[in-house]
């Protein structure tokens, strides 16, 4: 595996189920990150892990939970879901965990998140 | 809050032609600016960025950053059909925890044979 892989890349979830997404990240990074994209909105924050440490949380509902066991794998634990949480969630990481200039960002494939 | 504002188009042009981006920022003290390209349902992958005022290029593809307008724009030359996608603008902020970006909601572009 190259890149950055996530699992699973489709996932249809009821309000009262809980599950997790997986990503893993084959490029050595320093700094991983949790986004999410809905229909006709910019790509949304949601936490950023450096060297295991969480470092910022951009005020996700707690019903959303990271897990960061080493710098290659990041977990988004998730319970008690609404509707409007469908959305792609996309993870991404990047080399340099203090930001500097040239530091990117790479995605993974996302998983699309339905929540009946 | 830190705003990122691009024409969500779609843009449309036909195969060959150049076609131009364009993404404004709030920041002033943004640092660093990113495009990615997004296919319908796929993921961001990144084009290029940029830093310095001036223009960088890279194969059919020119960044132009403009800091004293708090301008960027991307220009794609002999467009093809397969540059359909989506274009979206990123800036880094200064100070930005852990290279924090700030996306736009993107460019719709359709090149049509």
């Amino acid at each position: 595996e190259t890149g950055v892989t996530q699992t699973p890349r489709h996932l249809v979830m009821g309000m009262t189920n809980k599950k997790s997404l997986k990503c893993e990240q084959h490029l050595g990074h320093n700094a991983m990150y949790w986004y999410k994209q809905s229909a006709k909105k910019p790509l949304e924050l949601m936490f950023v892990y450096s060297l295991e440490e969480r470092v910022e949380n951009n005020s996700v509902p707690s019903r959303f939970s990271p897990e960061c066991p080493n710098s290659s794998h990041l977990f988004l634990h998730l319970h008690t879901l609404q509707p409007e949480d469908s959305a792609l969630y996309l993870c991404a990481s990047s080399q340099d965990q203090r930001g500097g200039l040239t530091d990117t960002q790479y995605f993974g494939p996302g998983t699309r998140l339905t929540v009946l | 809050q830190k705003e990122v504002e691009q024409n969500s188009g779609p843009l449309s042009v036909p195969e060959g032609a150049i076609a131009s981006l364009n993404c404004t920022y709030s920041d002033r003290g943004s640092q660093s600016f990113f495009w990615y390209r997004q296919y319908s349902g796929k993921s961001p992958e990144l084009i290029m960025f940029i830093y310095s005022n001036g223009d960088k290029e890279d194969g059919r593809f020119t960044a132009q950053l403009n800091k004293a307008s708090q301008y960027v724009s991307l220009l794609i030359r002999d467009s093809q059909p397969s540059d359909s996608a989506t274009y979206l603008c990123a800036v880094k902020g200064r100070g930005s925890t852990l290279g924090r970006l700030y996306f736009g909601r993107g460019t719709q572009l359709t090149v049509w044979p």
